[in-house]
Protein backbone atom coordinates (compact mmCIF):
# COMPACT_ATOMS: atom_id res chain seq x y z
CA UNK A 1 0.00 0.00 0.00
CA UNK A 2 0.84 3.48 -0.62
CA UNK A 3 2.79 4.49 2.38
CA UNK A 4 4.98 7.58 3.25
CA UNK A 5 7.25 7.26 7.20
CA UNK A 6 9.27 10.48 8.46
CA UNK A 7 11.87 10.42 10.73
CA UNK A 8 11.56 10.42 14.77
CA UNK A 9 10.83 14.01 17.01
CA UNK A 10 13.53 16.67 17.02
CA UNK A 11 14.02 18.68 19.75
CA UNK A 12 16.13 21.94 18.70
CA UNK A 13 17.76 25.09 20.20
CA UNK A 14 16.95 28.31 18.47
CA UNK A 15 19.01 29.13 15.28
CA UNK A 16 19.86 25.52 14.65
CA UNK A 17 19.21 23.64 11.86
CA UNK A 18 16.15 20.53 11.44
CA UNK A 19 16.77 18.15 8.25
CA UNK A 20 13.38 15.74 8.38
CA UNK A 21 13.05 12.34 6.25
CA UNK A 22 10.12 10.75 4.34
CA UNK A 23 10.37 7.60 2.96
CA UNK A 24 7.96 6.80 -0.09
CA UNK A 25 7.09 3.05 -1.04
CA UNK A 26 3.82 1.30 -2.53
CA UNK A 27 3.79 3.82 -5.63
CA UNK A 28 6.27 4.83 -8.80
CA UNK A 29 7.76 7.92 -6.80
CA UNK A 30 8.79 10.02 -9.66
CA UNK A 31 4.95 10.44 -11.01
CA UNK A 32 4.74 12.56 -7.99
CA UNK A 33 4.76 15.53 -5.94
CA UNK A 34 6.19 15.71 -1.82
CA UNK A 35 3.90 18.43 -0.05
CA UNK A 36 4.95 19.49 3.25
CA UNK A 37 2.52 20.83 5.51
CA UNK A 38 3.17 21.47 9.15
CA UNK A 39 0.68 22.40 11.74
CA UNK A 40 1.72 24.42 15.33
CA UNK A 41 0.22 22.86 18.68
CA UNK A 42 -3.46 23.64 18.51
CA UNK A 43 -3.46 25.10 15.52
CA UNK A 44 -4.29 24.58 11.92
CA UNK A 45 -2.72 23.69 8.57
CA UNK A 46 0.34 25.67 6.84
CA UNK A 47 1.71 24.59 3.29
CA UNK A 48 5.18 24.86 3.44
CA UNK A 49 6.09 23.95 0.02
CA UNK A 50 6.05 21.74 -2.57
CA UNK A 51 8.97 19.53 -4.46
CA UNK A 52 8.82 17.59 -8.09
CA UNK A 53 9.97 14.33 -7.38
CA UNK A 54 10.46 13.85 -11.29
CA UNK A 55 12.38 16.63 -12.20
CA UNK A 56 13.07 18.30 -8.60
CA UNK A 57 11.68 21.36 -9.20
CA UNK A 58 10.29 23.34 -6.01
CA UNK A 59 7.76 26.00 -4.82
CA UNK A 60 8.42 27.11 -1.25
CA UNK A 61 5.81 29.57 0.68
CA UNK A 62 7.33 33.08 0.44
CA UNK A 63 7.56 33.51 4.16
CA UNK A 64 9.76 30.62 4.21
CA UNK A 65 11.85 31.67 1.41
CA UNK A 66 15.73 31.93 2.52
CA UNK A 67 15.34 29.10 5.46
CA UNK A 68 13.46 26.12 3.16
CA UNK A 69 15.12 23.51 1.05
CA UNK A 70 12.94 20.76 -0.10
CA UNK A 71 15.21 17.97 -1.51
CA UNK A 72 14.60 14.03 -3.03
CA UNK A 73 16.69 11.04 -3.44
CA UNK A 74 15.34 8.90 -6.25
CA UNK A 75 17.42 6.09 -5.75
CA UNK A 76 15.90 5.09 -2.01
CA UNK A 77 12.80 7.02 -2.77
CA UNK A 78 13.17 9.63 0.10
CA UNK A 79 11.78 13.23 0.40
CA UNK A 80 13.69 16.16 2.76
CA UNK A 81 12.81 19.17 3.95
CA UNK A 82 15.38 21.62 5.91
CA UNK A 83 14.75 24.16 8.06
CA UNK A 84 17.26 26.51 9.12
CA UNK A 85 17.73 29.41 11.57
CA UNK A 86 14.79 27.87 13.72
CA UNK A 87 12.92 30.39 15.85
CA UNK A 88 10.50 29.16 18.68
CA UNK A 89 7.46 29.66 16.43
CA UNK A 90 8.86 26.91 14.29
CA UNK A 91 7.20 24.28 17.08
CA UNK A 92 4.95 22.18 15.18
CA UNK A 93 4.33 18.86 13.78
CA UNK A 94 5.97 18.64 9.93
CA UNK A 95 4.07 16.47 7.72
CA UNK A 96 4.93 15.04 4.11
CA UNK A 97 2.00 13.88 1.92
CA UNK A 98 2.47 12.76 -1.42
CA UNK A 99 0.87 15.50 -4.17
CA UNK A 100 -1.00 14.03 -7.33
CA UNK A 101 1.13 17.07 -8.80
CA UNK A 102 4.08 15.90 -10.21
CA UNK A 103 4.26 19.30 -12.08
CA UNK A 104 2.66 21.79 -9.87
CA UNK A 105 1.35 21.22 -6.20
CA UNK A 106 -2.81 20.23 -5.93
CA UNK A 107 -4.09 17.72 -3.53
CA UNK A 108 -2.15 15.31 -0.78
CA UNK A 109 -2.49 11.68 -0.21
CA UNK A 110 -1.93 10.13 1.65
CA UNK A 111 -0.20 11.97 4.43
CA UNK A 112 2.99 10.47 6.83
CA UNK A 113 2.99 10.25 10.13
CA UNK A 114 4.24 13.62 10.92
CA UNK A 115 7.72 14.87 12.64
CA UNK A 116 7.62 16.82 16.33
CA UNK A 117 9.83 19.45 15.92
CA UNK A 118 10.23 21.04 19.07
CA UNK A 119 12.56 24.41 19.42
CA UNK A 120 13.54 25.56 22.55
CA UNK A 121 16.63 26.74 24.83
CA UNK B 1 -2.59 34.98 -0.51
CA UNK B 2 -5.79 33.70 -1.36
CA UNK B 3 -7.63 33.27 1.78
CA UNK B 4 -9.78 30.69 2.82
CA UNK B 5 -12.38 31.28 5.70
CA UNK B 6 -14.58 28.42 7.21
CA UNK B 7 -17.75 28.50 8.83
CA UNK B 8 -18.79 27.63 11.29
CA UNK B 9 -15.11 26.92 13.39
CA UNK B 10 -17.05 24.57 15.57
CA UNK B 11 -20.60 22.21 15.26
CA UNK B 12 -22.18 20.46 17.86
CA UNK B 13 -24.53 17.72 16.11
CA UNK B 14 -26.07 13.99 17.06
CA UNK B 15 -25.21 10.57 15.22
CA UNK B 16 -27.69 10.63 11.68
CA UNK B 17 -27.63 14.48 11.28
CA UNK B 18 -26.87 15.95 8.23
CA UNK B 19 -24.16 18.89 8.67
CA UNK B 20 -22.41 20.76 6.11
CA UNK B 21 -19.76 23.19 6.05
CA UNK B 22 -18.86 25.89 4.25
CA UNK B 23 -15.14 27.83 2.42
CA UNK B 24 -15.14 30.57 1.05
CA UNK B 25 -12.13 32.06 -1.25
CA UNK B 26 -11.38 35.45 -1.08
CA UNK B 27 -11.12 35.62 -4.75
CA UNK B 28 -12.18 32.83 -7.49
CA UNK B 29 -10.49 29.41 -7.16
CA UNK B 30 -12.47 27.56 -9.84
CA UNK B 31 -12.74 24.12 -8.62
CA UNK B 32 -9.48 23.51 -7.24
CA UNK B 33 -10.72 22.96 -4.16
CA UNK B 34 -9.67 19.62 -1.66
CA UNK B 35 -11.13 18.74 1.70
CA UNK B 36 -9.44 16.98 4.70
CA UNK B 37 -10.65 15.43 7.79
CA UNK B 38 -8.52 15.11 10.46
CA UNK B 39 -8.67 13.14 13.46
CA UNK B 40 -6.98 14.07 16.98
CA UNK B 41 -3.44 13.03 17.40
CA UNK B 42 -3.52 11.84 13.37
CA UNK B 43 -2.56 12.87 10.35
CA UNK B 44 -5.19 14.61 8.03
CA UNK B 45 -6.99 12.38 5.55
CA UNK B 46 -8.40 13.63 1.71
CA UNK B 47 -11.71 13.39 1.50
CA UNK B 48 -12.90 15.63 -1.73
CA UNK B 49 -10.47 16.68 -4.38
CA UNK B 50 -11.45 19.20 -6.87
CA UNK B 51 -14.39 20.32 -5.11
CA UNK B 52 -16.47 17.31 -5.84
CA UNK B 53 -14.76 14.06 -6.92
CA UNK B 54 -15.05 11.42 -3.85
CA UNK B 55 -11.47 9.76 -2.68
CA UNK B 56 -11.78 6.38 -3.26
CA UNK B 57 -12.58 4.27 0.10
CA UNK B 58 -14.04 7.36 1.50
CA UNK B 59 -18.04 6.62 2.43
CA UNK B 60 -20.11 8.18 -0.10
CA UNK B 61 -22.39 10.22 3.17
CA UNK B 62 -19.05 12.98 1.89
CA UNK B 63 -20.09 14.88 -0.96
CA UNK B 64 -18.62 17.98 -1.65
CA UNK B 65 -20.02 20.99 -4.15
CA UNK B 66 -19.42 24.89 -5.22
CA UNK B 67 -17.53 26.47 -7.89
CA UNK B 68 -15.49 30.15 -8.08
CA UNK B 69 -15.28 31.23 -4.24
CA UNK B 70 -17.92 29.57 -2.16
CA UNK B 71 -17.86 25.37 -1.23
CA UNK B 72 -19.68 22.87 0.55
CA UNK B 73 -18.78 19.50 2.43
CA UNK B 74 -21.79 17.77 3.17
CA UNK B 75 -22.02 14.64 5.63
CA UNK B 76 -25.30 13.38 4.87
CA UNK B 77 -25.87 11.24 7.84
CA UNK B 78 -23.19 11.51 10.67
CA UNK B 79 -21.40 8.78 12.19
CA UNK B 80 -19.55 8.20 15.42
CA UNK B 81 -16.42 8.25 13.41
CA UNK B 82 -16.79 11.43 11.49
CA UNK B 83 -16.34 13.80 14.80
CA UNK B 84 -12.71 15.25 13.62
CA UNK B 85 -12.03 18.69 12.64
CA UNK B 86 -12.43 19.34 8.78
CA UNK B 87 -10.19 21.88 6.78
CA UNK B 88 -10.55 23.33 3.10
CA UNK B 89 -7.70 23.67 1.24
CA UNK B 90 -7.32 25.55 -2.46
CA UNK B 91 -4.74 24.46 -5.22
CA UNK B 92 -5.49 27.40 -7.85
CA UNK B 93 -2.18 29.11 -6.93
CA UNK B 94 0.38 28.85 -4.80
CA UNK B 95 0.86 29.29 -1.72
CA UNK B 96 -1.73 26.83 -1.57
CA UNK B 97 -3.23 27.41 2.14
CA UNK B 98 -5.90 25.92 4.00
CA UNK B 99 -8.81 27.22 5.68
CA UNK B 100 -9.17 27.76 9.45
CA UNK B 101 -10.79 24.05 10.25
CA UNK B 102 -14.47 23.50 11.24
CA UNK B 103 -14.08 21.50 14.40
CA UNK B 104 -17.64 18.52 14.58
CA UNK B 105 -17.81 17.51 17.89
CA UNK B 106 -20.60 15.13 19.68
CA UNK B 107 -24.07 16.99 21.04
Amino acid sequence: QVQLVQSGAEVKKPGASVKVSCKASGYTFTDYGVSWVRQAPGHGLEWLGWISAHNGNTNYAQRLQGRLTMTTDTSTTTAYMELRRLRSDDTAVYYCARDIGSSWPNWFDPWGQGTLVTVSS
Amino acid sequence: DIQMTQSPSSLSASVGDRVTITCRASQGITSHLNWYQQRPGKAPKLLIYAAFSLQPGVPSRFSGSGSGTEFTLTISSLQPEDFATYYCQQAYTTPLTFGGGTKVEIK
